[in-house]
């Protein structure tokens, strides 16, 4: 089954200490992204991967790092979280990076920075 | 940069009543065009999306939207509302590199 995993789902942390949260795909995508979703300002993206070792910055990227090591896996990393940083994140990955080719979302993962 | 416009954050509808949920959006050529519904806790689920032809696309759970290149809209619309359609009801467009661009979200509550 084709699936954007995301782990963890549900999170609450302390302010400045250094947190995962990792996306995985099955579906050999070469395209990864990371939005987060906030009240009234509907999903934004933070960072995108054409593919393996090719990031670059999405419109909010501030506070945040990623890698793209291999072709799978995209994880998303907050060095020092801060409560502006609470979200929820969505992982999302497609065949190419070409507009029109689908787009597969993971679950989400609730993040809660106290 | 493209941008996308929900005007209604709210909407409450009964039950059985139909239903239109609006979206503009800015861009300069033809846009590809996506509805995607998040249930209360849930992922996101694409319910269309619209790259080229037929104006009017059919999408799940009897939803349809339509393009209209003189308005810039794709408003989305089902005839018949049911209680489980209460959720968030997002628009969005597609930008270069697969980005999509996401309207602010209308919240859909269904009176019974």
């Amino acid at each position: 089954e084709a699936q954007v995993t995301q782990n963890p789902r549900y999170l609450i942390t302390v302010t400045g200490k250094k947190l995962t949260v990792t996306c995985s795909q099955n579906m050999n995508h070469e395209y990864m992204s990371w939005y987060r979703q906030d009240p009234g300002l509907g999903l934004r993206q933070i960072y995108y991967s054409m593919n393996v070792e090719v990031t670059d910055k999405g419109d909010v990227p501030e506070g945040y790092k990623v890698s793209r090591k291999e072709k799978r896996n995209f994880p998303l990393i907050l060095e020092s979280p801060s409560p502006n940083q609470t979200s929820l994140y969505f992982c999302a990955s497609s065949a190419f990076a070409a507009s029109g080719n689908t787009i597969y979302f993971g679950e989400g993962s609730w993040l809660t920075v106290v | 940069a493209q941008s996308v416009t929900q005007p209604d954050i709210h909407i409450t509808v009964s039950e059985g009543a139909s239903l239109e949920l609006r979206c503009n959006y800015s861009y300069g050529a033809t846009p590809y065009l996506f509805w995607y519904v998040q249930s209360p806790g849930q992922g996101l689920q694409l319910l269309l999306k619209y790259f080229s032809g037929d104006t009017l696309v059919q999408g799940i759970k009897g939803f349809e939207a339509e393009f209209k290149r003189s308005q810039s809209s794709f408003n989305l619309r089902k005839p018949s509302v049911h209680w489980s359609d209460a959720a968030e009801y997002f628009c969005a467009v597609g930008e270069e590199g697969n980005k999509l661009v996401f309207g602010a979200g209308t919240i859909l509550r269904v009176k019974s």
